[in-house]
């Protein structure tokens, strides 16, 4: 079955420093992978998506790599600030065409001033 | 801007009775989900629904659950029974023809 590997560990860094986190998924090659940032309580919010045929994707401060050899997709923020501190969630879709999320454990980033 | 919105935020109910958990979806969007998130644990697929019907649905999405669409703005849950580990925050999200879905506050069920 799909399975979806995040570092379950909390991820410290200082201010202004680059947070990269991994996401590694196995039994399956989806044909793009989606990122969403998740607050305490509340619901995910979507960040980025980045399709098989993009190595890279930027949006202001973020960045998201994907490759598809390795089965891995690296998401990094640049620049971190402690407003950043969140869980990030990586999510590709199932396998069977109707774009459920499959989210994989998340990366929470703790970011100290 | 536009958001999808649930209630009740949180609802406590006994073991054994139904609940029905309440979504209004951004208003042009057209594929619709539930997710259910147990505390510490990670977000996981319950059911999506287009088109006026279920186009799939988990092993967790068994007969305890059912979801309706009454009146083209509304998105329900409903679990007939409720059991103690169906405790779990529950997300409502929706998305167009893009593949950006977007998730409402949640509903966080207690089940005693």
């Amino acid at each position: 079955s799909q399975k979806i590997e995040q570092n379950s560990e909390a991820l410290n860094i200082q201010e202004g420093k680059t947070a990269t986190l991994t996401c590694n998924y196995t039994n399956y090659s989806p044909a793009y992978l989606q990122w969403y940032r998740q607050d305490p309580g509340r619901g995910p919010v979507f960040l980025l998506l980045i399709r098989e045929n993009e190595k890279e994707k930027r949006k202001e401060r973020l960045k998201v790599t994907f490759d598809t050899t390795l089965k891995q997709s690296l998401f990094h923020i640049t620049a971190s600030q402690p407003a950043d501190s969140a869980t990030y969630l990586c999510a590709p879709p199932g396998n069977t065409g109707f774009q459920k999320l499959v989210f994989g454990t998340g990366t929470r980033l703790l970011v100290s001033p | 801007e536009p958001e999808v919105t649930q209630t009740p935020s949180h609802q406590v109910t006994q073991m054994g009775q139904e609940v029905i958990l309440r979504c209004v979806p951004i208003s042009n969007h057209l594929y619709f989900y539930w997710y259910r998130q147990i505390l510490g644990q990670k977000v996981e697929f319950l059911v999506s629904f287009y088109n006026n019907e279920i186009s799939e649905k988990s092993e967790i999405f068994d007969d305890q659950f059912s979801v309706e669409r009454p009146d083209g703005s509304n998105f329900t849950l409903k679990i007939r029974s409720t059991k103690l580990e169906d405790s779990a925050m529950y997300f409502c999200a929706s998305r167009v023809t893009n593949h950006e879905q977007f998730f409402g506050p949640g509903t966080r069920l207690t089940v005693l």
